[in-house]
């Protein structure tokens, strides 16, 4: 399975706090993508970062690659009660025609 | 504008029926794409439509089939329902590898 996997699965902090979130995936990848889905609604995408970038800035978003590890994280700063959501990271594999979705975190940033 | 709009948002319908979920992207995408989301949030690629190339995940059944009118269209037609259909639709498209663009959602309910 090209399926990549996230951690933690749920994380519950408070506002103005960081969020972490890891992404390891098992192929070869192409580009890796962030995305995010509040409650009910459809995925809005963040951030792509691509195998020969290390780290992209968006915002309060800070996506890292490390594709030695294979491993991806999303870093939130300040965050907000807004940002509530789960958030997925995907992989566009080397020679595959779509992306593979991670697990997800759901993340609950508390006012 | 809409960027990917589907229809219908919600869809309830019997065991055996058959049923056609539309989709439309306005973004000049050459590349359109189907997801299953299920109870758990699990994103699972269904078809990518690329220039009249379709790509099918192996996993899914027969009983899905995606039709193409123009490249601005990805409609889902569903036969024979199943109670383990029920779940929830995404279209997305795409310019080659880079950034999706989801719609909404179709909420699928099979009773």
């Amino acid at each position: 399975s090209q399926q990549g996997e996230e951690d933690p699965q749920a994380l519950s902090i408070q506002e103005g706090e960081n969020a972490t979130m890891n992404c390891s995936y098992k192929t070869s990848i192409n580009n890796l993508q962030w995305y995010r889905q509040n409650s009910g609604r459809g995925l809005v995408h963040l951030i792509l970062i691509r195998s020969n970038e290390r780290e992209k800035h968006s915002g309060r978003l800070r996506v890292t690659l490390d594709t030695s590890k294979k491993s991806s994280s999303l870093l939130i700063t300040a965050s907000r009660a807004a940002d509530t959501a789960s958030y997925f990271c995907a992989t566009f594999g080397t020679g595959a025609n779509n992306l593979f979705f991670g697990t997800g975190t759901r993340l609950t940033v508390i006012p | 504008d809409t960027a990917v709009s589907q229809t219908p948002k919600y869809l309830v319908t019997q065991m055996g029926n058959d049923k056609s979920i539309k989709c439309e992207q306005n973004l000049g995408h050459d590349t359109m794409y189907w997801y299953k989301q299920d109870s758990k949030k699990f994103l699972k690629i269904m078809f990518s439509y690329n220039n009249k190339e379709l790509i099918i995940n192996e996993t899914v059944p027969n009983r899905f089939s995606p039709k193409s009118p123009d490249k601005a269209h990805l409609n889902l037609h569903i036969n024979s329902l199943e109670l383990g259909d029920s779940a929830v639709y995404f279209c997305a498209s795409s310019h080659g590898r880079d950034t999706q663009y989801f719609g909404p959602g179709t909420r699928l309910t099979v009773l």
